[in-house]
């Protein structure tokens, strides 16, 4: 069973720039969410997405955006980077039986750590 | 709204000590509590969770118990192994709602 893979494991931008970071998700989970981690802080929540829908967003601007596809796997898109957008941007994914089950334990990836300069 | 809050670290310890790290929330409704471990350069891992009051979650040797009346999960250890240093996040899941909201983390330190 595979867990959840990240991809880039680091990337530097600019600022203005835009990124995208890629997830796929646990073998049997249909759900993914996305978090930012700016260092020394806990992850917060940016979005999540289930049946390619996005199914709840966090405090986030539209800047923010992502994907998911048929098989599960995920997208997160950030345009016009800016300096505090440097963070380790951390995907979970989720078990099938309910997208907003407050008890889904999520499997987190190693995360994408993202340098803005 | 609903929000977690952690002791702040560092926390360093000799090998076999003891381990309490206070986590306390506040929410509406009946939330799921969670244990996450962030170990150096990886992602968060699941140590351990409760679904409802007076629930004890359990794992390696680590437990918190659901205390809805001081709405606290505090996370302790009878003995620490340097094996345990890495960072601890306390969490929270509303009722029906799929996202987590994560304390700010304790760092804990296991000297040998």
């Amino acid at each position: 069973e595979t867990g959840v893979t990240q991809s880039p494991t680091h990337l530097i931008k600019t600022r203005g720039q835009q990124v995208t970071l890629r997830c796929s998700s646990q073998s049997g989970h249909n759900t993914v969410s996305w978090y930012q981690q700016a260092l020394g802080q806990g992850p917060q929540f940016i979005f999540q997405y289930y049946r390619e829908e996005e199914n709840g967003r966090g405090n986030f601007p539209p800047r923010f955006s992502g994907l998911q596809f048929p098989n599960y796997s995920s997208e997160l898109n950030v345009n016009a980077l800016e300096l505090d957008d440097s963070a380790l941007y951390l995907c979970a994914s989720s078990q099938p039986g309910g997208a907003r089950s407050g008890a889904n334990v999520l499997t987190f990836g190693a995360g994408s750590r993202l340098t803005v300069l | 709204g609903n929000s977690v809050t952690q002791m702040e670290g560092p926390v360093t310890l000799s090998e076999e000590a003891f381990l309490t790290i206070n986590c306390t929330y506040t929410a509406t409704g009946y939330p799921s509590l969670f244990w996450y471990v962030q170990y150096p350069g990886e992602g968060l891992q699941l140590l351990l969770k409760a679904t409802k009051a007076d629930d004890k979650g359990s794992n390696k040797g680590f437990e918190a118990t659901y205390r809805k009346e001081t709405t606290s999960f505090h996370l302790e250890k009878g003995s620490v192994q340097v094996s345990d240093s890495a960072v601890y996040f306390c969490a929270l899941s509303a009722p029906d709602q799929g996202k987590l909201i994560f304390g700010q983390g304790t760092t804990l330190q296991v000297k040998p």
